[in-house]
């Protein structure tokens, strides 16, 4: 089946520390890859994305790369800021499914001055 | 710059009422569904619909209805509200078909049944 796995929270880091939240997948076939954040009271936002093999989604500092060999889309910036404070998801869409998404748990991140 | 556009933001219920949440969405998408967000479960997926006239079932429909009369909106229906219901609701959409199609938010509907 499908499935998303991403590290337990809460983490919290200080102001300039660098980030990873792991994130590793099972699905069949070639899935794409997504990070979406959410802001406290707000609904969920796309943050990144990547759709094949290698590809490296990046926005906003924070950047993914899609490793096929070991099923994994870890979550990275190298200088967090008290504005990253957020619940960030990471997620798959299968193959030739369009649209059927999979949502990890989620992993809150808050950043301290 | 609407997007996905959800109501009511905030609701309070009492056990065996039942309600409506409503959700619109103005970018022409095919693809529409609910969440449900509890703590420590993530989003599970409740019902969605590809297009007009056309629902099926997610991960939990149970107790909840949907329909999908025009390609804009997508309501979701509690048919008689339990605590177990109590959670954030989203409704999302997307394009139909292909691949990396990026799934729109609505802003969720805080639900507490008492």
């Amino acid at each position: 089946g499908n499935s998303v796995t991403q590290m337990e929270g809460p983490v919290t880091l200080s102001e300039e520390a660098f980030l990873t939240i792991n994130c590793t997948y099972t699905a069949t076939g070639y899935p794409s890859l997504f990070w979406y954040v959410q802001y406290p009271g707000e609904g969920l936002q796309l943050l990144l994305k990547a759709t094949k093999a290698d590809d490296k989604g990046s926005n906003k500092g924070f950047e993914a790369t899609y490793r096929k060999e070991t099923t994994s889309f870890h979550l990275e910036k190298g200088s967090v800021q008290v504005s990253d404070s957020a619940v960030y998801f990471c997620a798959l869409s299968p193959a030739n499914t369009g649209n059927q998404f999979y949502f990890g748990t989620g992993t809150s991140l808050t950043v301290i001055p | 710059n609407a997007g996905v556009t959800q109501t009511p933001k905030f609701q309070v219920l009492k056990t065996g009422q039942s309600m409506t949440l409503q959700c619109a969405q103005d970018m022409n998408h095919e693809y529409m569904s609910w969440y449900r967000q509890d703590p420590g479960m993530g989003l599970r997926l409740i019902h969605y619909s590809v297009g007009a006239g056309i629902t099926d079932q997610g991960e939990v429909p149970n107790g909840y209805n949907v329909s999908r009369s025009t390609t804009e909106d997508f309501p979701l229906r509690l048919l008689s509200a339990a605590p177990s219901q109590t959670s954030v609701y989203f409704c999302a959409s997307s394009y139909w078909g292909g691949a990396g199609n990026t799934i729109y938010f609505g802003e969720g509907s805080w639900l507490t049944v008492v």
